[in-house]
């Protein structure tokens, strides 16, 4: 089955700076990408995903960079805010539309310093 | 976006009792839904898909009969977690794709702890 690895699983940065968190997935049939951000005790809340016909995709201060070839995917999030504080997870998947289960790494607690 | 519903958002229950947990899609027929549990500062990891109308396929690892998975309507799918014990205590997601979709769309989540 699927095995996605996410890395770093702690990253911590001042507020303004940039952050990047990667993944790598193992199964060449995944084809759609998700990110989501998640706060303790909530449900995730999807940031940005991106589909494998497709190489780069943003929305305002966050974007993602997929690489089919490599198998590897990364978020990066810009002028990063207190707020942007939480646990992001990458995730991958296949199959017929309305029927895919996810896949999701192991997640990456990002703290941002105010 | 669609909404899924799931209930109850907490429960604590006593060893050996069994919980029921509901997820609801609220705007969108759903003939798939899946249940993810997440132990404290871990991912979420898959334990079975919920079929409507037919039996549920587990994750490996996960024991069919004591997480019972019932698809019977096209909007409600439900996980009762049989004879829990405290290694159960978790939080425990559903989540449905709309037909023809790609963006899973979750419950609240149930947050379960067994005394």
């Amino acid at each position: 089955g699927e095995n996605v690895e996410q890395h770093p699983s702690t990253l911590s940065v001042q507020e303004g700076d940039s952050a990047v968190i990667k993944c790598t997935y193992s199964d060449s049939a995944s084809n759609y990408f998700p990110w989501y951000k998640q706060e303790l005790g909530k449900r995730p809340q999807l940031i940005i995903d991106i589909r494998s016909n497709v190489g780069e995709k943003k929305d305002q201060r966050i974007a993602v960079t997929l690489n089919k070839t490599a198998k590897h995917f990364s978020l990066h999030i810009t002028e990063t805010q207190p707020e942007d504080s939480a646990v992001y997870f990458c995730a991958a998947s296949k199959g017929d539309t309305g029927r895919r289960a996810l896949t999701f790494g192991s997640g990456t607690r990002l703290q941002v310093q105010p | 976006g669609a909404v899924v519903s799931q209930h109850p958002s907490w429960v604590i229950c006593k060893s050996g009792t069994s919980v029921k947990i509901e997820c609801r899609s609220l705007d969108f027929q759903a003939t798939t839904m899946f249940w993810y549990r997440q132990f404290p500062k871990q991912s979420l990891m898959l334990m079975a898909t919920s079929n409507e109308g037919s039996k549920a396929t587990y994750e490996q690892g996960v024991e069919k009969d004591k997480f019972l998975i019932n698809h019977a309507s096209l909007t409600l799918s439900t996980l009762t977690v049989t004879s829990a014990h405290p290694e159960d205590s978790s939080f425990y997601i559903c989540s449905a794709t709309r037909a023809g979709g790609l963006e899973a769309f979750f419950g609240q989540g149930t947050r379960l702890t067994v005394v």
